[in-house]
């Protein structure tokens, strides 16, 4: 059964700490990895990683593959307010997309 | 450039009746697709089509019938409402050759009463 989990399932921070989210996977026919940011509306998309070791960067936001082990890691340094959202990690099988439940993050001023 | 619109926003139903959940998308997105999404469970996804005329089911479908007639529209139907399905339902769609990731509509919150 093809599955994809979140760690941790909340996290609290002060603001400009760094921050690390996992993904775990297991599915067969992997063809992409996504990130997305959900507030309180639809998930915003962030990052799409196809190939293990290369990172994704946009602004404070990074994001790495590894296809040998089956996971990905968002970095988020320096973390403001704005960045409290639940972050949800997807991954692309074919025709279908499974989601995972998600990391929730809280930064706190 | 709308993107994907989804209505009606909320809904409440009664037990039994039946609803259809609209999606559009104006991105000429071959794949489109719905989600429902409940607390701690994630993202599920209920049927998807690939292209006009094609659909299949995801991992929830029971309970949903879907239709795509055209490439822009993508309508959830259910058929005799349930509790069990009140939810927040999303409609996402994207290229199938561009590696973008999935646009999402706004949702539509429905309570099954």
């Amino acid at each position: 059964e093809d599955k994809v989990v979140q760690s941790p399932l909340s996290l609290v921070v002060h603001e400009g700490d760094t921050v690390t989210l996992n993904c775990s996977y297991e599915v067969t026919n992997f063809r992409s990895l996504l990130w997305y940011k959900q507030e309180k509306k639809a998930p915003t998309f962030l990052f799409m990683l196809t190939s293990s070791g290369i990172e994704k960067k946009s602004g404070r936001l990074s994001s790495i593959l590894d296809k040998k082990e089956l996971f990905s890691i968002l970095n988020i340094t320096a973390t403001q307010t704005g960045d409290s959202a639940v972050y949800l990690c997807a991954v692309e099988t074919g025709n279908q997309f499974y989601f995972g439940t998600g990391t929730s993050l809280t930064v706190i001023p | 450039n709308a993107g994907v619109t989804q209505t009606p926003k909320f809904q409440v139903l009664k037990t039994g009746q039946s609803m259809t959940l609209q999606c559009a998308q104006d991105m000429n997105h071959e794949y489109m697709s719905w989600y429902r999404q409940d607390p701690g469970m994630g993202l599920r996804l209920i049927h998807y089509s690939v292209g006009a005329g094609i659909t299949d089911q995801g991992e929830v479908p029971n309970g949903y019938n879907v239709s795509r007639s055209t490439t822009e529209d993508f309508p959830l139907r259910l058929l005799s409402a349930a509790p069990s399905q009140t939810s927040v339902y999303f409609c996402a769609s994207s290229h199938r050759s561009i590696p973008y990731g999935y646009t999402f509509g706004s949702g539509t919150r429905l309570t099954v009463v």
